[in-house]
């Protein structure tokens, strides 16, 4: 069965520093979704992607949070600097639409831990 | 704006025993999903409720869309320890939140 896969898994860094995160969604899925987990809470929308296009940014802190899906298939989140609040759980999704529903399938995730 | 409350937080109850969580929308909604995320692991999709009034099934999961869509409930009868987990709502107006959640756990 196809799978969202992100990488890396885990990544830790110093504040200050840049990451980047890296989602290869499904193939054939057109819509793709990054968000933030905190622990205990529920996944947080930061990015939403239709092909290439930025469907709703709204939450992402453009400031130092940049996200892209170049040609509209795997994508790219990146935080620039890290700062200690940024620990968390980075989610990829990718979905698809059928018969009026769409199914969103998670990636594993990246836990980002900023020192 | 868009408020999406959950609960309760958390829940134990003995394998057997029946569970509810309830997921309440400060406003009207296109369509609700429900995922389960189990511990360590990610959320995985479960259903999508869209019409009002809506009933859906899943074995021993029961979901119900409201009325008036600002409301649904997950209802699992007969638990079992493999119904660990957290339970999300995920509410679409024209904006995707989650709610924060119901844990559950399982006393055997």
């Amino acid at each position: 069965e196809a799978e969202v896969a992100q990488s890396p898994r885990y990544k830790i860094t110093e504040k200050s520093q840049a990451v980047a995160f890296w989602c290869d969604p499904i193939s054939g899925h057109a819509t793709l979704y990054w968000y933030r987990q905190i622990l205990g809470q529920g996944p947080e929308l930061l990015v939403q992607f239709q092909d290439e296009s930025v469907v709703d940014d709204s939450q992402l802190p453009k400031d130092r949070f940049s996200a892209e899906r170049l040609k509209g298939v795997d994508s790219t989140l990146k935080i620039q600097p890290a700062e200690l609040g940024d620990s968390a759980m980075y989610l990829c999704a990718s979905s698809l639409w059928s018969g009026g529903q769409e199914t969103q399938y998670f990636g594993p995730g990246t836990r980002l831990l900023v020192l | 704006g868009q408020q999406v409350m959950q609960i309760p937080q958390y829940q134990h109850v003995q394998e057997g025993e029946d569970f509810t969580t309830y997921c309440n929308s400060s406003t009207t909604l296109s369509n609700i999903q429900w995922y389960k995320q189990r511990p360590g692991g990610h959320p995985v999709f479960l259903i999508q409720l869209v019409k009002s009034g809506e009933v859906k099934k899943q074995k021993r999961l029961t979901f119900q869309f409201g009325e008036a869509k600002k409301n649904s409930s997950l209802h699992i009868t007969a638990t079992q320890t493999t119904d660990v987990g957290t339970y999300f709502c995920a509410a679409r107006d024209d904006k995707i939140i989650f709610g924060k959640g119901t844990r559950l756990h399982i006393l055997p």
